[in-house]
């Protein structure tokens, strides 16, 4: 257990759905990502936050997929109208940005199955 | 264009041997470079980082070397166990001002008894 808590572990929706998954970082923690990993790939980035304020988003992630760190403490991310092709293991990650060369905690993710 | 390559077939070698993983990157100036490891099912786990300014790095029977002239990283694992079974991720910051972590897409190691 690496203290990143991300719920629900597990996903499945209909196509056009829209889902919301949560991540709860190592509280004292600043920085915090978000992946998108498929099977036989590494870790895709998608979105990170220093604090609360959202530093940048991939140019790969369509506007149905909007994330949010409130307070920075949790993180959520919401993907609107689902497609088969959204199915994946989301994973959270965080870390303690002091200097540019700390490593990355990773919760367990949490897998989306689109039907 | 910018890429992380690691050999995408699994390496396949006999308890006892070293593995030896490799990143090549193109496109990048990363500051440092980190080696994960990942189980099936399961989030990524950090184990080491190498600085630009470091040329070899060790951690118990883990040794990472790291070339800015070539713009590859070794990833070597000695005396391997069966347990070492997994798959090994490379990882870098751009080195941009944003320090965000980008991956590679990871070598599968299988160590046989």
């Amino acid at each position: 257990d690496t203290g990143v808590s991300q719920n629900p572990r597990h996903k499945i929706t209909k196509r056009g759905q829209n889902v919301t998954f949560r991540c709860d970082p190592i509280s004292e923690h600043n920085r915090l990502y978000w992946y998108r990993q498929t099977l036989g790939q590494g870790p895709e980035f998608l979105t990170y936050f220093q604090n609360e304020a959202q530093l940048e988003k991939s140019r790969l992630l369509s506007d149905r997929f909007s994330a949010e760190r409130p307070k920075g403490s949790f993180s959520t991310l919401e993907i609107q109208r689902t497609e088969q092709g959204d199915s994946a293991m989301y994973l959270c990650a965080s870390s303690l940005e002091g200097s540019r060369y700390t490593e990355a905690f990773f919760g367990q993710g949490t897998r989306l199955t689109v039907v | 264009s910018q890429k992380i390559e690691q050999n995408s077939e699994a390496l396949n070698i006999q308890e006892g041997k070293t593995a030896t993983l490799t990143c090549n990157y193109t496109n990048y100036s990363p500051a440092y470079l980190q080696w994960y490891r990942q189980d099936p099912g399961r989030g990524p786990v950090f184990l080491l980082l190498i600085r630009e300014n470091e040329k070899e790095k060790r951690k118990e029977r883990l040794k990472v070397t790291f070339d800015t002239t070539l713009k590859q990283s070794l990833f070597h694992i000695t005396a391997s166990q069966p347990a070492d079974s997994a798959t090994y991720l490379c990882a870098l910051d751009p080195g941009s001002s944003a320090s965000k972590i980008i991956f590679g897409s990871g070598t599968r190691l299988s160590i046989r008894p």
